[in-house]
């Protein structure tokens, strides 16, 4: 498969250990914020979202946190498991616009077995 | 499978030439959204189509232009190809509420 970034953050964690992915927004009038996974060759595919009306959702074996005080969002993998390893991104947009997000430049999660 | 599709999977070209990358949204997705992904770039917003009408642009040179088909399918055209377009083109397709955007799986564009 190639490779989505040269210069992405890199976090590697070993199988079984619980990961957490960070992500800073810019604009803070976004109120509406989307993690995605992206493994090579592939699209980006959902994994959560968040709106700003809350600070933590909860999915299957992933949380998101969102801070609003200081326009940050987090994702928590529970366990994880090789099949995590993928490249992760955090987006925000508005409800006022017309959706279209903005995009982090994404972090590579390396599960070691 | 986001359900999603787009054609082809890959595309091997020469400078100068032009192309037409295909996407067919999810089944009752009215709005389909174009994204460039390179690797010193990332993620980058082209240009959003809403039930045939151009909605929202983004970093879409004047070379490339785009449409959405009444049966909802749209169509990106890169013309005048550089070295640089070289790069992943996803498709994205929501809903009404236009929230969520559901990805496809990209078409490689290669330029030569």
């Amino acid at each position: 498969g190639e490779s989505v970034g040269l210069h992405l953050p890199t976090l590697s964690v070993q199988e079984g250990d619980n990961s957490i992915i960070n992500c800073a927004y810019s604009n803070s009038a976004s109120d509406y914020f989307i993690w995605y996974k992206q493994e090579s060759g592939k699209g980006p595919q959902f994994i959560i979202d968040i709106r700003s009306n809350m600070d933590k959702r909860q999915g299957q074996r992933v949380t998101v946190l969102l801070n609003k005080t200081v326009k940050h969002l987090s994702l928590q993998i529970a366990a994880t498991q090789p099949g995590d390893s993928a490249v992760y991104f955090c987006a925000e947009t508005s409800s006022g616009g017309s959706y279209i997000p903005t995009f982090g430049r994404g972090t590579s999660l390396i599960v070691h077995p | 499978d986001s359900g999603v599709t787009q054609t082809p999977k890959h595309l091997i070209t020469a400078t100068g030439q032009r192309v037409t990358l295909r996407c067919s949204p999810r089944s009752g997705d009215l709005s389909v959204y174009w994204y460039q992904q390179s690797l010193d770039q990332g993620l980058q917003f082209l240009i959003q189509y809403y039930n045939g009408e151009e909605r929202a642009k983004g970093n879409i040179l004047e070379r490339f232009s785009a449409q959405q088909f009444p049966d909802l399918h749209s169509e990106l055209n890169l013309s005048s190809l550089e070295l640089g377009d070289s790069a992943l083109y996803f498709c994205a397709s929501s809903d009404l509420a236009g929230d969520t955007q559901y990805f496809g799986p990209g078409t490689r564009l290669t330029v030569l």
